[in-house]
């Protein structure tokens, strides 16, 4: 039993370049979520996946696209990447749906940097 | 704009003292609250989660919640060097099952 795993572990991009971050979680959760972790503001969420089938808006979406490609798998493309997308990306899984604010559990994180 | 603030630290303690961790929420109708701790460069990790006002305890910690004045803090007893690490207080307002996270406080414990 993994949890939930992430890969690459570390990245350097060259400003303009485009890669998936990959993330996949062996607990059978329903809920997945993508973070960024900046120094000096905590986890912000990027995006998120209620359930199979579904995507929605975090609070700082603009740059990324996600896909929720089955229950186990959820990841995170940058496009173009911008010097402003240097950080570390953290997935997470939790087993609801919807409401009742149960645990999220972390992968390990994606340290990247864009030059 | 849904915030949670935490103060940045860092806050230091002896070993074997009391550290108490403070975290306040903007939105009243918040409905359940985690403490993360996260160790320099690892991913965060459940410490505890509270839903209902009062105190919870978990071995050495123990979690407060006053949803009145809109607070929840972290206590950690007889503080380990082992305990220095970010204690992030994260919200989950109501909004599905996303989370607000504060920007955590550093502790510090010095033998």
């Amino acid at each position: 039993n993994a949890g939930v795993t992430q890969t690459p572990k570390f990245q350097v991009l060259k400003t303009g370049q485009s890669m998936t971050l990959q993330c996949a979680q062996d607990m059978n959760h329903n809920s997945m979520y993508w973070y960024r972790q900046d120094p000096g503001m905590g986890l912000r969420l990027i995006y998120y996946s209620a359930s199979e089938g579904t995507t929605d808006k975090g609070e700082v979406p603009n740059g990324y696209n996600v896909s929720r490609l089955n229950k186990r798998e959820f990841s995170l493309r940058l496009e173009s990447a911008a010097p402003s997308q240097t950080s570390v990306y953290f997935c997470a899984s939790s087993e609801q749906p919807a409401g009742g604010g149960d645990t999220q559990y972390f992968g390990p994180g994606t340290r990247l940097t864009v030059l | 704009q849904k915030e949670v603030e935490q103060n940045s630290g860092p806050l230091s303690v002896p070993e074997g003292a009391i550290a108490s961790l403070n975290c306040t929420y903007s939105d009243r109708g918040s409905q359940s609250f985690f403490w993360y701790r996260q160790y320099s460069g690892k991913s965060p990790e459940l410490i505890m989660f509270i839903y209902s006002n009062g105190d919870k305890e978990d071995g050495r910690f123990t979690a407060q919640l006053n949803k009145a004045s809109q607070y929840v803090s972290l206590l950690i007893r007889d503080s380990q060097p082992s305990d220095s690490a970010t204690y992030l207080c994260a919200v989950n307002m109501g909004y599905g099952n996303k989370l607000v996270f504060g920007a955590g406080t550093i502790l510090r414990v010095k033998s």
